[in-house]
């Protein structure tokens, strides 16, 4: 299987601190993707950061990609309560069939 | 921006039945559609790869006859989910990849509940 697995599965924290979510993959990517995913609801992209890249930041987001250990980071600052959802990386389907494998996602909780 | 819409957003059904689930792209071409299975708390699982015009690609494990597809024009594909039983109460996601971009664009979900 080419899903990717998230750590921690579940996180609890005060609004105002940071939160920061972990993906491990399996496989050579090109890219990869973190979504967002209210509960009940579609998913929403957040970001996408290509191999070649290190680190990108979109507003309170930060994410990180370490191809060597296959692993990427989602780093959100300054959590509030709206930011209460889960967090999935994905990665593309390498065989050429263009979808997308969704790690095990993270579900985030900031308490107000 | 781009959209996809999904159809209907909550189902009920009884079992047996079939029920009929809609992925459009409303302001885009999809040459690929995809449909995936979500669980409580739990990840995005592929059910299937749609290609406009032509028969859908299965995951292993994903039964072909149980969960028609068909994705008849560039905007729109369906699930049926044929048989139901309360083990597929589930929610459905689709997802549509824009011919021009290549960008890939989610629906919000359909809940099924089969009772």
């Amino acid at each position: 299987s080419q899903q990717g697995e998230e750590d921690p599965q579940a996180l609890s924290i005060q609004e105002g601190e940071n939160a920061t979510m972990n993906c491990s993959y399996k496989t050579s990517i090109n890219n990869l993707q973190w979504y967002r995913q209210n509960s009940g609801r579609g998913l929403v992209h957040l970001i996408l950061i290509r191999s070649n890249e290190r680190e990108k930041h979109s507003g309170r987001l930060r994410v990180t990609l370490d191809t060597s250990k296959k692993s990427s980071s989602l780093l959100i600052t300054a959590s509030r309560a709206a930011d209460t959802a889960s967090y999935f990386c994905a990665t593309p389907d390498q065989t050429g069939a263009n979808n997308l494998f969704f790690g095990t996602g993270t579900r985030l909780t900031v308490i107000p | 921006g781009a959209v996809v819409s999904q159809h209907p957003s909550r189902v009920i059904c009884k079992s047996g039945t079939s029920v009929k689930i809609e992925c459009r792209s409303l302001d885009f071409q999809a040459t690929t559609m995809f449909w995936y299975r979500q669980f409580p708390k739990q990840s995005l699982m592929l059910m299937a790869t749609s290609n406009e015009g032509s028969k859908a690609t299965y995951e292993q494990g994903v039964e072909k006859d149980k969960f028609l597809i068909n994705h008849a024009s560039l905007t729109l594909s369906t699930l049926t989910v044929t048989s139901a039983h309360p083990e597929d109460s589930s929610f459905y996601i689709c997802s549509a990849r824009s011919r021009t971009r290549g960008t890939i664009y989610f629906g919000e979900g359909s809940w099924l509940t089969v009772v």
